[in-house]
């Protein structure tokens, strides 16, 4: 069974912090590694994606994939209340080509 | 380029009645995601089609759930009876082959009462 964890929080920080996502995954097979947000009521949108070990970095976003740990994690710098949403990390397998999602971490960036 | 279109956006049915759920993928897109999110929770996949066949279908209670794409483009998931613990949103999304990067359409929010 595959399966993709997540805290689920609320994770609060204050507008302007670095807020920090984490997410491990239990198949080593997993070849590529996704972070959606997801503002309540609405559907997830793909914010970042990595496929090799190490950081990946876009804007305010830094995506970091640890596969020896299966670990993903995502930074977001600068946070602002407009990040306040649900991050859901998900997991892709080449041999499956499915996705299995997380949970979500629900953020909330206070002003 | 239009996104992933999905239809009704809301559906409201008594238990033990049938509903069904319309999508149509991003031009081009061979994959195809259904989902299902109770509120609270990360979406969890019914059934991938790659065309017109079947790819994953090991959640998809078959008892109760059924999902067709004839043509590889639109697809149609059904509910039939529906029970109280459906109540959730059915997402569909889609990709091109291989690639893992999925777009979402906005979802159909399901209440079974």
């Amino acid at each position: 069974q595959k399966e993709v964890e997540q805290n689920s929080g609320p994770l609060s920080v204050p507008e302007g912090a670095i807020a920090s996502l984490n997410c491990t995954y239990s198949d080593r097979g997993s070849q590529s590694f996704f972070w959606y947000r997801q503002y309540s009521g609405k559907s997830p949108e793909l914010i970042m994606s990595i496929y090799s070990n190490g950081d990946k970095e876009d804007g305010r976003f830094t995506a970091q994939l640890n596969k020896a740990s299966q670990y993903v994690s995502l930074l977001i710098r600068d946070s602002q209340p407009s990040d306040s949403a649900t991050y859901l990390c998900a997991s892709w397998g080449n041999y499956g080509q499915n996705f299995v999602f997380g949970p979500g971490t629900r953020l909330s960036v206070l002003p | 380029e239009a996104g992933v279109a999905q239809s009704p956006r809301y559906k409201i049915i008594e238990k033990r009645q049938s509903v069904a759920f319309w999508c149509n993928p991003i031009s081009g897109h061979a994959t195809l995601y259904w989902y299902q999110q109770i509120l609270g929770q990360g979406p969890k996949l019914l059934i991938q089609f790659q065309n017109n066949g079947v790819v994953d279908d090991s959640q998809l209670p078959k008892d109760r759930f059924s999902a067709e794409r004839l043509k590889g483009v639109d697809s149609t998931l059904k509910i039939q009876p529906a029970k109280l613990e459906d109540s959730a949103v059915y997402l569909c999304a889609s990709s091109l082959v291989g690639t893992g990067v999925a777009f979402f359409g906005q979802g159909t929010r399901l209440t079974v009462v």
